[in-house]
């Protein structure tokens, strides 16, 4: 079956440790993306990638990293930078064309 | 970044009862979606809607992509108690290339049996 993998579900660092959170697709999506969802936020962007080798900033970027090296792989890296990293991540996918998002089921990251 | 005005925040209704939902923009969109998200998971598409004034059903869901097209609503009818979740609108703009969406804050729904 096709789908968004993302692992692990839930992850657990101290606090100045950078983490790294994979997503994995098999959908032949070209375009690729992560959102932190946090209570009463909703969605909220941090970086896209629409082909390999290229990604851009979302609307919260800061404190991350991502790579795009292989079309279906876009890890996320949260850095000692971001002043809070607890959160559920989102890892999506889509065609090309502007076609709805599909979403991996998520990653719960706690920083103490 | 911008983000949809959606309401309401929450809703507790009872098992049977016809729920509405809706979501509003400043701004044009050429797409709006609904998706529903269960705990410990990730949103799934419920309705994909591209053409203003358009009205689309899913089984018990009716979703409308408003005349303005800065606007679009959920119905969910005679609710049951697997409804309960998350329910998040989002808009796209269609520019060039892939437009990133822009998500409500989501309506919490509860079911009473």
């Amino acid at each position: 079956d096709g789908g968004i993998t993302q692992s692990p579900k839930y992850l657990f660092r101290k606090e100045g440790q950078n983490v790294t959170l994979s997503c994995e697709q098999n959908l032949n999506h070209d375009a690729m993306y992560w959102y932190r969802q946090d209570p009463g936020q909703g969605l909220r962007l941090i970086y896209y990638s629409q082909i390999v080798n290229d990604f851009q900033k979302g609307d919260i970027a800061e404190g991350y990293s991502v790579s795009r090296e292989k079309k279906e792989s876009f890890p996320l890296t949260v850095t000692s930078a971001q002043k809070n990293p607890t959160a559920f991540y989102l890892c999506a996918s889509s065609t090309k064309q502007n076609s709805p998002l599909h979403f991996g089921n998520g990653t719960r990251l706690t920083v103490t | 970044g911008q983000q949809l005005n959606q309401s309401p925040q929450s809703m507790f209704i009872q098992e049977g009862e016809d729920v509405s939902m809706n979501c509003t923009s400043s701004s044009i969109f050429n797409t709006w979606l609904w998706y529903k998200q269960e705990p410990g998971e990730g949103p799934v598409l419920l309705i994909a809607l591209y053409k203003a004034g358009e009205l689309t059903s899913n089984g018990r869901l009716t979703a409308q992509f408003g005349i303005t097209r800065k606007d679009s609503f959920l119905n969910i009818s005679a609710s049951i108690p697997s409804d309960v979740g998350i329910y998040f609108c989002a808009g796209q703009r269609r520019v060039s290339g892939n437009t990133p969406l822009v998500f409500g804050k989501g309506t919490r729904l509860s079911v009473i049996a």
